[in-house]
């Protein structure tokens, strides 16, 4: 069945680190592609998205890398900063009436 | 301040009684949804509306209804609720109706207790 997952439940950095959450997506029909960021006690907030004619975008702070060839999506977070403490979402859409959502990747940010 | 309201936030009920979630959006966006998030499962849709009076099944509407009788409403009802119902609830919205673009706007969230 169609799934989306993540490398790592929880990802723990280091105050002004880089940052990489990853993704593994499965259909390989999806050809858009989001990033969210949900804090706690808040809904889900888009941070970047891509199509999948490129390889890689762009945003502030953040990159998001997609290699087609594994099926596989990273997020990039720069300077990882406190208030980047929060859950990260891959989603990929196979249709344009479908999106599906991963599990999620924890991201910890310490002094 | 553009936003997804929803309401209540948190609300425990009991087996069977009827309830509403509401669901509102200022932005003028033609594309509502209705998600559930549980542990080790994501956000999962529900129901879907690409406009006022066009309502679609997502991947669980078991035991869920939606109405679009406005564009700026789209509240999730359940009418016998039952404890597998017990979950966070999001709304969003899109200025799109295709979802391969564009980017979802998510409300607070819901969390519905059912004893």
């Amino acid at each position: 069945g169609e799934s989306v997952g993540l490398h790592l439940p929880t990802l723990s950095v280091q105050e002004g680190d880089n940052s990489i959450i990853n993704c593994a997506y499965s259909n390989s029909a999806s050809d858009y592609f989001i990033w969210y960021k949900q804090e706690s006690g808040k809904g889900p907030q888009f941070i970047i998205d891509i199509r999948s004619n490129m390889d890689k975008r762009q945003g502030q702070r953040v990159t998001v890398l997609l290699n087609k060839t594994v099926k596989h999506l990273s997020l990039q977070i720069a300077a990882t900063q406190p208030g980047d403490s929060a859950v990260y979402f891959c989603a990929e859409s196979p249709s344009t009436d479908k999106l599906i959502f991963g599990t999620g990747t924890r991201l910890q940010v310490f002094p | 301040e553009a936003q997804v309201t929803q309401n209540p936030r948190y609300l425990i009920t009991v087996t069977g009684k009827k309830l509403t979630v509401t669901c509102s959006q200022n932005m003028n966006h033609e594309y509502m949804s209705w998600y559930r998030q549980d542990p080790g499962l994501g956000l999962r849709q529900i129901y879907y509306s690409m406009n006022v009076e066009v309502t679609d099944k997502g991947d669980v509407p078991e035991g869920y209804k939606v109405s679009r009788k406005e564009k700026r409403n789209f509240p999730l009802i359940l009418e016998s609720p039952s404890p597998n119902q017990t979950s966070l609830y999001f709304c969003a919205s899109s200025p799109s109706p295709d979802r391969g673009s564009g980017e979802l706007f998510f409300g607070e969230g819901s969390r519905l207790t059912v004893l």
